[in-house]
């Protein structure tokens, strides 16, 4: 059974750092991995897919990584700013549904 | 462009009362679509999946149940709602026909609704 873990659980920075979330899983059978924002009391967005082929996905100030033999993802995010707060979910695609992490409460502070 | 609708926003409901959300698609066809819940304090639940009309994969036994009417549109409903069916319920969609390594099937969300069951 997939497992996705991801650390800190929340996390506080000040504007302008450069920061990095975690986001772990314990099968490497994966299709591929996406990271989500939520903003509270809302839906998801989609913000970078990596496929299972691919070491790196880049939006904007987002860069997002994965090594699957470790089972490992990061997302990466520069320059941070206030609009960035929000929760952050990592997900792995198996054989037909997503198995999604807890998520990394994120807050800048400006 | 495609959009996804689920209603209502909020919902409140007693014990053992019924329940029905809808969530509808536009902009495209024969998409897969989703259920999932977001309890207080725990990650995104899938409960029911669908790809394609009256097909529909059980994720965990529940009290609830989901069915597809329609291409584009997808219902969750209990005849009796417990205390623990309170949560944010999220439908979303992905590209039909979608799997296996290659498939760009990213999920898109839709705004949820906050059920409470007092």
């Amino acid at each position: 059974k997939q497992e996705v873990t991801q650390i800190p659980a929340a996390l506080s920075v000040p504007e302008g750092e450069n920061l990095v979330l975690n986001c772990s899983f314990t099968d490497s059978a994966i299709y591929n991995l996406q990271w989500f924002r939520q903003d509270p009391g809302k839906g998801l967005t989609s913000l970078l897919l990596i496929q299972s082929s691919q070491r790196e996905q880049t939006s904007g100030r987002l860069n997002a990584s994965l090594d699957k033999s470790s089972g490992r993802s990061t997302l990466y995010i520069a320059a941070s700013q206030p609009g960035d707060s929000a929760t952050y979910l990592c997900a792995v695609r198996g054989a037909q549904k997503l198995v999604f992490g807890q998520g990394t409460r994120l807050t800048i502070n400006p | 462009s495609q959009t996804i609708h689920q209603w209502p926003a909020t919902l409140v409901q007693p014990v053992g009362s019924p329940l029905s959300l809808e969530c509808t698609v536009e902009g495209t066809s024969n998409p897969n679509l989703y259920w999932y819940r977001q309890a207080a304090g725990r990650g995104l639940q899938l409960l029911f999946y669908s790809i394609g009309i009256g097909q529909i994969s059980s994720e965990v036994p529940q009290n609830l149940s989901a069915s597809r009417p329609q291409d584009r549109q997808f219902i969750l409903s209990s005849k009796k709602l417990l205390l623990s069916d309170s949560g944010f319920y999220l439908c979303a969609w992905s590209e039909g026909l979608a799997g296996g390594p290659t498939s760009t099937d990213t999920q898109y969300f839709g705004p949820g609704t906050r059920l409470t069951v007092l």
